[in-house]
Parts: structure tokens; C-alpha cells; sequence
């Protein structure tokens, strides 16, 4: 089945850290695009990384220089490593697949993994 | 960064109604890198257009997306019982951004 599963969300205090994990099955993560977004509660969707089949990765300004986003190929999982966490972190994360060619779009979503940042 | 604004902000409507949703970009955007999302209560989005125009795999003909340069639609011709949810538009011209979203509720 093809899909990419999200893990590793929970409670954590600011200043904090936490790695998120994406499983991925079905296709292979070192020839794919994927982007991770995140929602917080109430809010509209923001995107927050992108990691290109070449290893190429991209930050949202909220996060650069704080989250860090990796991949094992022979895993075929990802990680996002989370540091300094901010109460303005909190946030459903999702890992998505971009499609990418004459046009890009998020083609395949996870479920999804909460984070809260609470003292 | 270009600002998305979707309106109206909540849709209130009746099965088999015909809804309308608007998203209009602060700059241009290019068409091909428009899309929409649908999310439903307490699930991931799902794409339902991308390209401005093109059905994503899976999704009915009831859903079509139109627009061009700062103004794009999606139109739901006939509202069926789970099309009740929120949608988002999304643009990749430049750092991707979303649009705030527009509810579309049972009336």
C-alpha cells in the first residue's frame, strides 16, 4: 500500500526538542519529493520543510536554524528533528509527498502526528 | 510571500446546491501550481485540484477548479452529503503558502 505514516508527536516543554518520524511505503523516499506542513489548532495549513530527491531541504522562516529535515534511504523513513520548541509550535505535523514535473501539488498525506509545547 | 485569501469564510448550504469557493492571491500566481485541498473533520487533507483545472485521481466531475493570475474558483456543482467540510487552496510560486480556508456546512 502507498502511504506515509507519521510518528513520534507528543507533549513536550518550550525549549525542547522532539524528532518526528515518516514511514514511508509503496514508493521510495530517495527519488521523491516530500514536504512536511503543519496546523495548528483552529488555524489554516502552513508549510514548514521540503526535502527534494537530491537531499535538498528547505525551511519555512518560523523554524530555520531550529528543525532539521532528514531521510534514510534504506529505511525509507524520514525524521524531523525539532529544537528550541516554541508554545507557537504546537501543531497536528504531516508529512505529504509532492508531485512535482509540469505542475506541484501534495499528491498522498499522512495522518498526521500531534505536537504540543506547554510549560 | 504571497497571501492567499479564500471567501467566503463559511458556505452554508444545502445538498444538492451549488457552491462556489473563491481564492485570491496578493501577486500572480502561475496556474500549474494552484491546487485545492479537502479536509474533513478530523482528518489529512486530500487533494481534489491541482494545476488550477485538473481533478486529482479518484475525485468526482462535480469538482472543477477555473481561474487564472491573482483569481481562482472551485466549484461544486451539486453538494453531496460528504462534501461538507473545509477547503484550502495552495500556492507553489514562490514559499508555498495556504489560503485561510472557506467551511462549507450543512444550512
Amino acid at each position: 500500500e502507498v502511504q506515509l505514516v507519521e510518528s513520534g508527536g507528543g507533549s513536550v516543554q518550550p525549549g525542547g526538542s522532539l524528532r518526528l518520524s515518516c514511514a514511508v511505503s509503496g514508493f521510495s523516499v530517495s527519488r521523491s519529493y516530500i514536504s512536511w506542513l503543519r496546523q495548528a489548532p483552529g488555524k489554516r495549513l502552513e508549510w514548514v520543510s521540503d526535502i527534494y530527491s537530491g537531499g535538498q531541504t528547505y525551511y519555512a522562516d518560523s523554524v530555520n536554524g531550529r528543525f532539521t529535515l532528514s531521510r534514510d534511504n534504506s529505511k525509507n523513513m524520514l525524521y524531523f528533528q525539532m529544537n528550541s520548541l516554541r508554545v507557537e509550535d504546537t501543531a497536528v505535523y504531516y508529512c505529504a509527498r509532492l508531485f512535482t514535473g509540469s505542475f506541484w501539488y501534495l499528491d498522498l498525506w499522512g495522518r498526521g502526528t500531534l505536537v504540543t509545547v506547554s510549560s | 510571500e504571497i497571501v492567499l485569501t479564500q471567501s467566503p469564510g463559511t458556505l452554508s448550504l444545502s445538498p444538492g446546491e451549488r457552491a462556489t469557493l473563491s481564492c485570491r492571491a496578493s501577486q500572480s500566481v502561475t496556474s500549474r501550481l494552484l491546487s485545492w485541498y479537502q479536509q474533513r473533520p478530523g482528518q489529512a487533507p486530500r487533494p481534489l485540484i491541482y494545476a488550477s483545472s485538473t481533478r486529482a485521481t479518484g475525485i468526482p466531475d462535480r469538482f472543477s477548479g477555473s481561474g487564472s493570475g491573482t483569481d481562482f474558483t472551485l466549484t461544486i456543482s451539486r453538494l453531496e452529503p460528504e462534501d461538507f467540510a473545509v477547503y484550502y487552496c495552495q500556492q507553489r510560486d514562490t514559499s508555498p503558502t495556504f489560503g485561510q480556508g472557506t467551511r462549507v456546512e450543512i444550512k
